[in-house]
């Protein structure tokens, strides 16, 4: 089946420790997103891409890294730098800016 | 940058009413999407409307785009306990590039038998 697949589900970080989030798509879309959920709250963009090797930052890059080596993946590194990390992170994709189509999203908890 | 708002932020309504959402954005947009994202879930596409004061039907959901391109507002006719969820619009700046969508901070629906 065609889709985003995001994993881990949820991760328990410890403070000072980077935490990698991958996000695979078998879509073919040119375009990947990461955005950040809190608790009742909208969805903040973190980085996109629009093609591999290239990424922008959004609204709240500080702390965050990532990479697009490859069309179909878009991992997220959340670095010790990010000093409230608790969240619900969701990653998505489109092709030619039209629908975004989003993965389950993973929860991560720093413990 | 860009901003899309979203009123009201929590809806709480009694099964059978009516419930209307409304989405404005600080700029033009080429297009406005909806999406629903229910408790624990991800957001998932409802519909995208493009054209300047179109209105589109799904169901009991109807979507308007203002003439503008800088509104948009959801109605659902007669709420159903399967209609909760947090529902989201979302939107590409028009002088900007169509793949950088801001999302509104969504209104919470709560339908209560």
């Amino acid at each position: 089946d065609g889709g985003i697949t995001q994993s881990p589900k949820y991760l328990f970080r410890k403070e000072g420790q980077n935490v990698t989030l991958s996000c695979e798509q078998n879509l073919n879309h040119d375009a990947m997103y990461w955005y950040r959920q809190d608790p009742g709250q909208g969805l903040r963009l973190i980085y996109y891409s629009q093609i591999v090797n290239d990424f922008q930052k959004g609204d709240i890059a500080e702390g965050y890294s990532v990479s697009r080596e490859k069309k179909e993946s878009f991992p997220l590194t959340v670095t010790s730098a990010q000093k409230n990390p608790t969240a619900f992170y969701l990653c998505a994709s489109t092709w030619a800016g039209n629908t975004i189509y989003f993965g389950e999203g993973s929860w991560l908890t720093v413990v | 940058g860009q901003q899309v708002m979203q009123i009201p932020q929590y809806q709480h309504v009694q099964e059978g009413e009516d419930f209307t959402t409304y989405c404005n954005s600080s700029t033009t947009l080429s297009n406005i999407q909806w999406y629903k994202q229910r408790p624990g879930g991800h957001p998932v596409f409802l519909i995208q409307l493009v054209k300047s004061g179109e209105v589109k039907k799904q169901k009991r959901l109807t979507f308007q785009f203002g003439e503008a391109k800088k509104n948009s507002s959801l109605h659902i006719t007669a709420t159903q306990t399967t209609d909760v969820g947090t529902y989201f619009c979302a939107g590409p700046e028009a002088s900007g590039s169509a793949r950088q969508l801001t999302f509104g901070s969504g209104t919470q629906l709560t339908v209560l038998p």
